[in-house]
C-alpha cells in the first residue's frame, strides 16, 4: 500500500530562516510525486512534479528535490507570505489517484 | 482563465437531510476527481471520471454517496441522507492526461451536518 509521511507537522521560522520540509514515500512505481501549497479555507495550490531521483525543480524560495525514497522542499529565505501547509503526493504507476500527506503546517513570522 | 469552480462554497444542513455538491472542471480537461479533506484523515479520494465516465468509485464511503457527470463541464456529489460523520471539506479538481499527472483543485465545499 503506498505510503507518504511528511515531517514535521509542524515548522515555525524567523523571515529569512532557511528550512526544509519531508517527503517519505513508498509506492510500487512511482508516476509522480507532487508537492502543493494549502492556504486557510482554500483548495491545495499546485507548485511541482517531479518524475525521477535527481531532478529538481524551483518557483521563487522554493525548490523540490527527489530521491528514491523522500522528496524535500527547500525554502530559501523564507517570507511570511510563504506561511501555509505545504502537502506532498505520490501518483503510482498503476493508477491516477493522488495518495497525500498530511501536510506541513508552516508558520514565518517577520 | 477560469480554473475548477465549485458551489456551494459552505453547506450546513442537518442530518437525514439530501446534500448536492457541484463542479465545474477546467475546460479542456478530460478528468474528474471529487476528493474529502478532514483533520484526521487528510485528503482522500472519493471518485474518479474520465471523459464523464466513472472509473474508480472505491472511495465512496457507502451507498449514501454517489457521483454523476453528464457533461464535460458539470459534475454532482450527493449524499442522501447525511449523517455528521460526513462533515468534512470536499474538493473537486480537474486533470489532463486521462488522470496522470497534476491535478487542479477547487476551492472546496465545507459541509456541516448537524
Amino acid at each position: 500500500e503506498d505510503q507518504v509521511t511528511q515531517s514535521p507537522e509542524a515548522l515555525r521560522l524567523q523571515e529569512g530562516e532557511s528550512s526544509s520540509l519531508n517527503c517519505s514515500y513508498t509506492v510500487s512505481g512511482l508516476r509522480g510525486l507532487f508537492w502543493y501549497r494549502q492556504d486557510p479555507g482554500k483548495g491545495p495550490e499546485f507548485l511541482f512534479t517531479l518524475y525521477s531521483a535527481g531532478e529538481e525543480k524551483e518557483k521563487e524560495r522554493l525548490k523540490a528535490t527527489l530521491t528514491k525514497k523522500e522528496s524535500f522542499l527547500h525554502i530559501t529565505a523564507p517570507k511570511p507570505e510563504d506561511s501555509a501547509t505545504y502537502l506532498c503526493a505520490v501518483q503510482a504507476n498503476s493508477g491516477y489517484a493522488l495518495n497525500f500527506g498530511k501536510g506541513t503546517s508552516l508558520l514565518v513570522t517577520p | 482563465d477560469a480554473g475548477v469552480i465549485q458551489s456551494p462554497r459552505h453547506e450546513v444542513t442537518e442530518m437525514g437531510q439530501e446534500v448536492t455538491l457541484r463542479c465545474k472542471p477546467i475546460s479542456g480537461h478530460n478528468s474528474l476527481f471529487w476528493y474529502r479533506q478532514t483533520m484526521m484523515r487528510g485528503l482522500e479520494l472519493l471518485i474518479y471520471f474520465n471523459n464523464n465516465v466513472p472509473i474508480d468509485d472505491s472511495g465512496m464511503p457507502e451507498d449514501r454517496f454517489s457521483a454523476k457527470m453528464p457533461n464535460a463541464s458539470f459534475s454532482t456529489l450527493k449524499i442522501q441522507p447525511s449523517e455528521p460523520r460526513d462533515s468534512a471539506v470536499y474538493f473537486c479538481a480537474s486533470s489532463t492526461h486521462s488522470g496522470t499527472g497534476e491535478q487542479f483543485f477547487g476551492p472546496g465545499t465545507r459541509l456541516t451536518v448537524l
